[in-house]
């Protein structure tokens, strides 16, 4: 079966400071891959997709990038993290179907201080 | 540019009652829609996906139904459960193949 891992669970950082969460799947190839933001009282934002390696789709602009290094994995990255950053990152994958059904990792809480 | 949007925001009900939440979207050319569940601090775990040439699926006590024509999806809950008490987001793909978030309606469901 397909599992997501997504870690850390929990980070707090300090202005300015960089950032990097992880997102790994397994038991499937080739997946599309999505990085997803949740901010307190919004619904959950679009922030980076992926269809294979070194693929990479922005939807907003803004302080972050993604990059896949690998077919299973998704990086989520910041050089330097702004107050506005803090929030609920969500990672999914999708078979690569516009009609597949969408996953989702446990989420990452980032807290910028 | 496709508009999910999910009411009521927030609903209570007693323990034993069937929940009735609704989801409409603006641009019928989905090719499916698909309903979650968040609990707190989590995640989001997939309960029903629905392809546009469907018109309701079902697993267990959850039905929800799909009237592409009319942009609305309705997610039934039969004989609710304090477990049930969640936030539960429709998502639909749209012609370009994202999905299109609502923003959610809390469900507490009372002992």
């Amino acid at each position: 079966s397909q599992t997501i891992h997504q870690w850390p669970a929990t980070l707090v950082q300090p202005v300015g400071s960089p950032l990097s969460l992880e997102c790994t799947v397994e038991g499937t190839s080739n997946p599309n891959l999505y990085w997803y933001r949740q901010a307190a009282g919004r619904g959950l934002q679009l922030l980076f997709y992926s269809v294979g390696i070194g693929q990479i789709s922005s939807e907003v602009p803004q302080n972050l990038s993604a990059s896949r290094p690998q077919d299973r994995q998704f990086i989520l990255s910041s050089k330097k993290l702004l107050l506005s950053d803090s929030g609920f990152y969500l990672c999914a994958w999708a078979s690569g179907t516009k009609t597949g059904e969408l996953f989702f990792g446990e989420g990452s809480r980032l807290t910028v201080l | 540019k496709q508009e999910v949007t999910q009411i009521p925001a927030a609903l209570s009900v007693p323990e034993g009652e069937n929940l009735v939440l609704n989801c409409s979207f603006t641009d019928s050319a989905i090719y499916n829609l698909q309903w979650f569940r968040q609990d707190p601090g989590k995640g989001l775990t997939s309960l029903l996906l629905i392809q546009s040439s469907q018109r309701e699926q079902t697993s267990g006590r959850l039905n929800a139904s799909l009237d592409k024509s009319s942009g609305r999806s309705t997610l039934y809950i039969a004989a609710s459960q304090p477990g049930d008490s969640a936030t539960y987001l429709c998502a639909v793909t749209d012609s370009w193949g994202k999905l299109q978030f609502g923003a959610g309606t809390q469900v507490v469901v009372t002992p």
